[in-house]
């Protein structure tokens, strides 16, 4: 079972454009992270959201968790070809155990 | 970076074979997982660590075991490897706070023909 779906899986897009990735749970997310991970490498933090509503920023991306803190978009201005990669959401939507979201792959066409 | 080294990186074998990857850390963390990555699951975790000896099933445990008899080291074993245990598996550690893992391996990639 997939605790936290992401979409789109795949995104190809031409550098200097936006887009955004959407993770959705089915619970109440308390606590909610957004990880990089480029190709052939681990896993990077990139920011964590806690409070409904709450919006973060790192350098042209921004990550918000909705209201009801069942789902979190990350928002990518002007798309650069290094902000290519893995993104992946993690939550502990169960309080047992800490998940991965099904991940989207970003590929930017220079 | 967090001191944390994968081996081997990459490696080809056969089905039936066993199949053991090494997690090392020098970090000192006490808790050190094993994840597999596919596309379209994201990251699933196989097991994990809380201490030396003590070790914990994680949701895609079936057919993996795990050791870890010193505190930087967290062995991975497949006893007879099969095709659907293809993957590129990922270690990685956390000093507890919060249940999430926060540092990464590179990742090994495993091929089983």
């Amino acid at each position: 079972s997939q605790e936290l779906e992401q979409s789109p899986q795949s995104l190809i897009v031409q550098e200097g454009k936006n887009l955004t990735i959407n993770c959705t749970s089915s619970k109440t997310l308390y606590g909610l992270y957004w990880y990089k991970q480029k190709y052939g490498e681990g896993l990077i933090f990139l920011m964590m959201l806690q409070k409904g509503g709450e919006e973060k920023s790192h350098e042209k991306i921004t990550a918000k968790l909705d209201e009801k803190k069942q789902q979190s978009s990350l928002h990518i201005t002007a798309s650069q070809p290094s902000h290519a990669g893995i993104y992946l959401c993690g939550a502990d939507p169960t309080g047992n155990q800490f998940y991965f979201g099904t991940g989207t792959s970003l590929t930017v066409i220079p | 970076d967090a001191g944390i080294t994968q081996s081997p990186r990459h490696k080809v074998t056969e089905t039936g074979t066993p199949v053991t990857l090494r997690c090392h850390q020098t970090e000192n963390h006490r808790y050190m997982y094993w994840y597999r990555q596919d596309p379209g699951h994201g990251l699933r975790l196989i097991h994990y660590s809380y201490g030396v000896k003590d070790t914990d099933k994680g949701e895609v445990s079936d057919g993996y075991s795990v050791s870890r008899s010193k505190t930087e080291d967290f062995l991975l074993t497949l006893e007879s490897a099969t095709s659907s245990q293809t993957s590129v598996y990922f270690c990685a550690i956390s000093d507890g706070t919060g249940k999430r893992p926060q540092h990464f391996g590179d990742g090994t990639r495993l091929s089983i023909l």
